[in-house]
């Protein structure tokens, strides 16, 4: 099974960079997915990892270490629209994946 | 991308009643999966959907609660069958594109509430 961290809340104020960490614990593990979750949306994908290192997309970086079980998603030039849930989830054999339980990011004004 | 549509986009039914969730892609994929998002949960996989056998349940989920069917490689149903006040929850389909490997869509969702 898998065991996968990331804390439930984090505030930040517009125009800023926020950094949303996740952990996991696993004994397979094929990539690492983050997606942004809107109220009442599905989730919709943001990154992708397999490889150690930083993935950069506009706005949003991802980064993965293997070794050490972590990735984090980073947040820069925060805009309001931003405020969503992110989810990190572990690809598992065969595309499953397995979500932790959300970061609820509030961006202020 | 691929898009996806689900139907009922949402539900309010009656204990013990069974609704059939139905999930439609645009161009046929190679992996489809059916999750569960409880309210203010993250989403748990309830099973992959195996096109032409029977779907791979995860821990925690039976056939005979939640039967999956997947006639060809654009469509899916779920069923929640003899549904309890517990199976309020949205109910979504993802599914990954043939040869985009990395990428896992989701559908807008059926939010289902049981009386």
């Amino acid at each position: 099974g898998q065991n996968i961290d990331q804390p439930t809340e984090m505030t930040a104020t517009e125009g800023a960079i926020v950094q949303i960490n996740c952990t996991y614990q696993t004994s397979g593990f094929n990539g690492l997915f983050w997606y942004q979750q809107h109220a009442g949306e599905a989730p919709t994908f943001l990154s992708y990892n397999v490889l150690d290192g930083l993935e950069e997309k506009g706005r949003f970086s991802s980064f993965l270490s293997r070794s050490k079980g972590y990735s984090y998603l980073l947040l820069k030039e925060l805009q309001m629209k931003d405020s969503a849930s992110y989810l990190c989830a572990v690809e598992e054999a065969g595309n499953m994946l397995t979500f932790g339980g959300g970061t609820r990011l509030m961006v202020k004004p | 991308s691929a898009v996806i549509s689900q139907k009922p986009s949402r539900d309010i039914c009656q204990r013990g009643t069974s609704l059939t969730i139905q999930c439609q892609v645009d161009s046929q994929v190679t992996m489809m999966f059916w999750y569960r998002q409880q309210p203010g949960q993250s989403l748990t996989l309830i099973a992959t959907a195996n096109q032409g056998s029977e779907a791979t349940y995860e821990s925690g989920f039976v056939i005979d609660k939640f039967p999956i069917s997947r006639p060809n490689l654009t469509f899916s149903t779920l069923t929640v069958s003899n549904m309890s006040p517990e199976d309020s929850s949205i109910y979504l389909c993802s599914v990954t594109p043939s040869g985009a490997y990395n990428e896992q869509f989701f559908g807008p969702g059926t939010r289902l509430t049981v009386l």
